[in-house]
């Protein structure tokens, strides 16, 4: 069964600093692996994917994360931070049909002036 | 364009009662699936529907849950005998039918808070 562990459950950072969440997943097979982010009161919106193509993946509002096999790890990053950048951030990683996404634990990322 | 939208925002109920609560797909998207939140954790999953049918019902529960979309669009997620520890947010996601490009991303509704005294 497929799993995702994020290793915080709160990040604080201050606006303009990098930003770092860390993911790790557990699969029997190639996994495919996103980012969500929930800003309050707001449903979930995809940051971005890994779907086996390229491992370094760009997503909206300039955050990458980038799969690494050998770590079994998916972080999430950001060179400098926005205010706007305040919510919880989802890891998530599908079965092979895209069907069932198994959500981590969630890490709340606050931002500070 | 819409997105999937879902009511009640909130709903709140009395322990042992009836729910339902609604969820309106992205238009065109044959995908649709359920989603349970509780305080402080990240969704799980419920029920998957591709068209009409359930295709995967196994995060449902118990036999209290159940869903239904009897047209392939619009869909109700009915909980009988409410209990204290149903209370979370429900959410709803759609997506379009696999094979298609795109397919892979799931679009979430606002959710619909239910809360159970």
């Amino acid at each position: 069964a497929q799993s995702v562990t994020q290793l915080d459950s709160h990040v604080s950072v201050s606006e303009g600093t990098p930003v770092l969440l860390r993911c790790n997943y557990s699969s029997s097979y190639s996994p495919s692996l996103f980012w969500y982010v929930q800003h309050p009161n707001k449903g979930l919106q995809l940051l971005l994917k890994y779907t086996s193509a390229a491992t370094l993946v760009k997503g909206i509002n300039g955050f990458e994360a980038e799969f690494k096999k050998s770590e079994t790890s998916f972080h999430l990053t950001k060179p400098s931070a926005h205010m706007s950048d305040a919510a919880e951030y989802f890891c998530v990683v599908s079965d092979t049909g895209f069907q069932k996404l198994v959500f981590g634990t969630g890490t709340r990322l606050l931002v500070s002036p | 364009g819409a997105g999937v939208s879902q009511t009640p925002s909130n709903k709140v109920t009395e322990k042992g009662k009836y729910v339902e609560l609604r969820c309106d797909p992205i238009s065109g998207h044959t995908a649709l699936y359920w989603y349970r939140q509780s305080l402080g954790q990240g969704p799980e999953f419920l029920i998957y529907f591709q068209g009409t049918g359930a295709a995967d019902d196994s995060g449902l529960p118990n036999d209290r849950f159940f869903a239904v979309r009897p047209e392939g669009s619009v869909s109700t997620l009915k909980i009988q005998r409410t209990e204290r520890g149903d209370s979370a947010v429900y959410l709803c996601a759609s997506s379009l039918k696999p094979g298609t490009s795109g397919y892979n991303e799931q679009f979430f509704g606002p959710g619909t808070r239910l809360t159970v005294l």
